[in-house]
This record gives structure tokens, C-alpha cells and sequence, in this order.
């Protein structure tokens, strides 16, 4: 199975910051790549797919890239509703794969 | 809009077979465009992928919990179940439905790729 690593496990930020999560495969998987926003007791919702590709309806200060092995997401002016936990999935091979999660929290 | 919405006990005993059902509405089952996925969360930890249907029956699997799963698809009540068999405690989490999209680039298309839709989730606790 893919590895999927994400890093940190936990941030702490305020409103209006700039924040970056990464994501590295242990091994190569192209851009087949997707990160999800959980909130306490809710499904996950999609972010991003494709490694760099915002789903229909997400903030644009939602970004990311990456290909291979490392990834990154960026949220550029954190907002209150963005206090939340991410996860990344890769795509490339069965069984797809999650990270353990980034816990995003109110500084 | 597409909704989801997993069904079933939410207590089952060591030993025996977890059964869920999702419901889909807003979407056929059928269109060729999806794959209908499992996917469960243990208390307060990650994601796992199960598995996913396609509206023919045709399924894939997570290794680690094959032996003991069937996925199955009711196109005609827009439904797709879960079994899994011979459950312990370690099989205590929160089990979402959910669809996989396709994804096209370069004039190809690859099927059941990201998880665009998601039921609420139902807790399954496995305990005697």
C-alpha cells in the first residue's frame, strides 16, 4: 500500500494567516492526489483533486500543487470556517490511501 | 442536489455481519460516471477506504478487509450495500457512503478516482 504522510499532525494559526500543509507518498503517484476539509461530527468534503484542481464551489484562497512524492496545501487568508482537519487521498493505486490528518486550530 | 444517506444498526455483536445500506437520491446509481464507495473512520482517527461498486457489479476492494466483504448494487431502489463479515471491536467506526467521480484529462478518462459526494456517516459499534 501507499504511505501517505502528512505534515505537521497539528497547527496552530489565527484569521487572516497564511498556512501551508504537505502530504508525501512514499512512493510516486503523479498528481493523483486529492485533499478533503473535515469538521468535528461531518463528512469530508473535497477540496482539491488532481493534485492542483479546485472542486466546484471552494474559496479560491484554497491552493495546492505538487507531483511525485511531496504536495502541498495552502489556505492564503485563513477564515473562521476554515478551523478544521485535512486530509490528502492519492488515486493512483488500489486501496487508495489517506494521510493521517492535519488538525487546523484557533491560535 | 445528490444525497446519500447510510442505513443500518448502529450496535452489532463480536462474530457477526455489519450490513449497510446507502441510499442515493438526486443520481442514478447507474450512470456510467461513478463508482459507489465505502469508506469508515475509527474513533478519532483517519480515513480507510473499503471499497466501491459500479453499477454492473463489478467491485474493488481493500485487501486487508476482502475476505470478509461484499459490496452489492440495487440499481432498482438506487441503492449499493455493504457486508462485512466476522467483525471484532476493531471494526468499531464511523462508515461512510460516498461517490467517486471520474476524472478526464488528455482525452483520457479514469473512473471512481476522488469522493465528491459523502453521506452523513453512521456510527457502528461492535460490542457484546
Amino acid at each position: 500500500d501507499i504511505q501517505m504522510t502528512q505534515s505537521p499532525s497539528s497547527v496552530s494559526a489565527s484569521v487572516g494567516d497564511r498556512v501551508t500543509i504537505t502530504c508525501r507518498a512514499s512512493q510516486g503517484i503523479a498528481r493523483w492526489l486529492a485533499w478533503y476539509q473535515q469538521k468535528p461530527g461531518k463528512a469530508p468534503k473535497l477540496l482539491i483533486y488532481a493534485a492542483s484542481n479546485l472542486q466546484g464551489g471552494v474559496p479560491s484562497r484554497f491552493s495546492s500543487s505538487g507531483s511525485g512524492t511531496d504536495f502541498s496545501l495552502t489556505i492564503s487568508s485563513l477564515q473562521p470556517e476554515d478551523f478544521a482537519t485535512y486530509y490528502c487521498q492519492q488515486a493512483n493505486s488500489f486501496p487508495y490511501t489517506f494521510g493521517q490528518g492535519t488538525k487546523l486550530e484557533i491560535k | 442536489q445528490v444525497q446519500l444517506q447510510e442505513s443500518g444498526p448502529g450496535l452489532v455483536k463480536p462474530s457477526q455481519t455489519l450490513s449497510l445500506t446507502c441510499t442515493v437520491s438526486g443520481d442514478s446509481i447507474s450512470s456510467v460516471n461513478y463508482y459507489w464507495s465505502w469508506i469508515r473512520q475509527h474513533p478519532g482517527k483517519g480515513l480507510e477506504w473499503i471499497g466501491y461498486i459500479y453499477y454492473s457489479g463489478s467491485t474493488y476492494s481493500n485487501p486487508s478487509l476482502k475476505s470478509r466483504l461484499t459490496i452489492s448494487v440495487d440499481s432498482s431502489k438506487n441503492q449499493f450495500s455493504l457486508k462485512l463479515s466476522s467483525v471484532t471491536a476493531a471494526d468499531t467506526a464511523v462508515y461512510y457512503c460516498a461517490r467517486a467521480v471520474a476524472y478526464c484529462s488528455g482525452g483520457s478518462c479514469y473512473t471512481g478516482v476522488w469522493f465528491d459526494y459523502w453521506g452523513q456517516g453512521t456510527l457502528v459499534t461492535v460490542s457484546s
